[in-house]
C-alpha cells in the first residue's frame, strides 16, 4: 500500500542522547516535512524539504537537523535530546508546485527523560 | 512567513447539530486551504480543501467558505455525527509559482459530538 512510514512508532530517551526519526515514503513528492504535535499547539513545522538535496527551517528548528539524499527517505536528527522535545512527531509529503494534499505518517511519540 | 489563526480550541455540539471552525491567514499570497481530521493515535486525514478562486465548495455534509478579502475560511459540519468527534485542523499554503513550499497549521479544534 502506498504512503507514508514513520519509525519508531515511539521510543523512551534519555536527555543527551542522539536520536534519528525516520521517514519513508513510496509516491515520489518531491516535498516533505515534519511537524510536532503538541496539546494546544497545533501542528509546528520543525523543518521541511522541496525537493531532494535541498531543505528549510520551519517555525521551531532549533535542537533539530534534516537531510534529503535522495527523494524517499527524510530523517529528523535530535543530535542531544532534551526534555522539551517530548512530543510526538509527524512526517508529511506532497507535491509541490500544485494544490495538492499532505499525506501524513502514523506518527513517532517521543519520550525525553 | 504565513500565520494561521484557529478558533475555537474546543468545541461540543449535540449530534445532529451544525458545527463551525474558523481560520484566519496572514499571507495574502496563499492561494490552497486544506482541512485535516485528527483521528486519535492516527495522522491528519485530508477532509475537504478549497481553492482560492473558489468561494465555497461542498463535499456531503462538510462545506468549506473561503473570504480571500478578509483572509479568513471556514468549515462547516452539518448533521453531525458521533464518529466527527476529532481534532480538526485548517492549514494554508502558497501552493505555486516560486514560493511554494510550507504548510503553515492552524492551532487544531477538538470537537465532541455528544450522542
Amino acid at each position: 500500500i502506498a504512503g507514508i512510514t514513520q519509525a519508531p512508532t515511539s521510543q523512551i530517551l534519555a536527555a543527551g542522547r542522539r536520536m534519528t526519526l525516520r521517514c519513508t515514503q513510496d509516491m515520489r513528492h518531491n516535498a516533505m516535512y515534519w511537524y510536532r504535535q503538541d496539546l494546544g499547539l497545533g501542528l509546528r513545522l520543525i523543518h521541511y524539504s522541496n525537493t531532494a538535496g535541498t531543505t528549510g527551517k520551519g517555525e521551531v528548528p532549533d535542537g533539530y537537523s534534516v537531510s534529503r539524499a535522495n527523494t524517499d527517505d527524510f530523517p529528523l536528527t535530535l543530535a542531544s535530546a532534551v526534555p522539551s522535545q517530548t512530543s510526538v512527531y509527524f512526517c508529511a509529503s506532497r507535491e509541490t508546485g500544485r494544490d495538492t494534499e499532505a499525506f501524513f505518517g502514523q506518527g513517532t511519540r517521543l519520550t525525553v527523560v | 512567513g504565513e500565520n494561521v489563526e484557529q478558533h475555537p480550541s474546543t468545541l461540543s455540539v449535540q449530534e445532529g447539530d451544525s458545527a463551525v471552525i474558523k481560520c484566519t491567514y496572514s499571507d495574502s499570497a496563499s492561494n490552497y486551504f486544506p482541512w485535516y481530521k485528527q483521528e486519535l493515535g492516527k495522522g491528519p486525514q485530508l477532509i475537504i480543501d478549497i481553492r482560492s478562486n473558489v468561494g465555497e465548495k461542498k463535499d456531503q455534509r462538510i462545506a468549506v467558505t473561503l473570504n480571500k478579502t478578509a483572509k479568513h475560511f471556514s468549515l462547516h459540519i452539518t448533521e453531525t455525527q458521533p464518529e466527527d468527534s476529532a481534532v480538526y485542523f485548517c492549514a494554508a499554503i502558497n501552493a505555486g509559482g516560486t514560493s511554494y513550499g510550507k504548510l503553515t497549521f492552524g492551532q487544531g479544534t477538538i470537537l465532541t459530538v455528544h450522542p
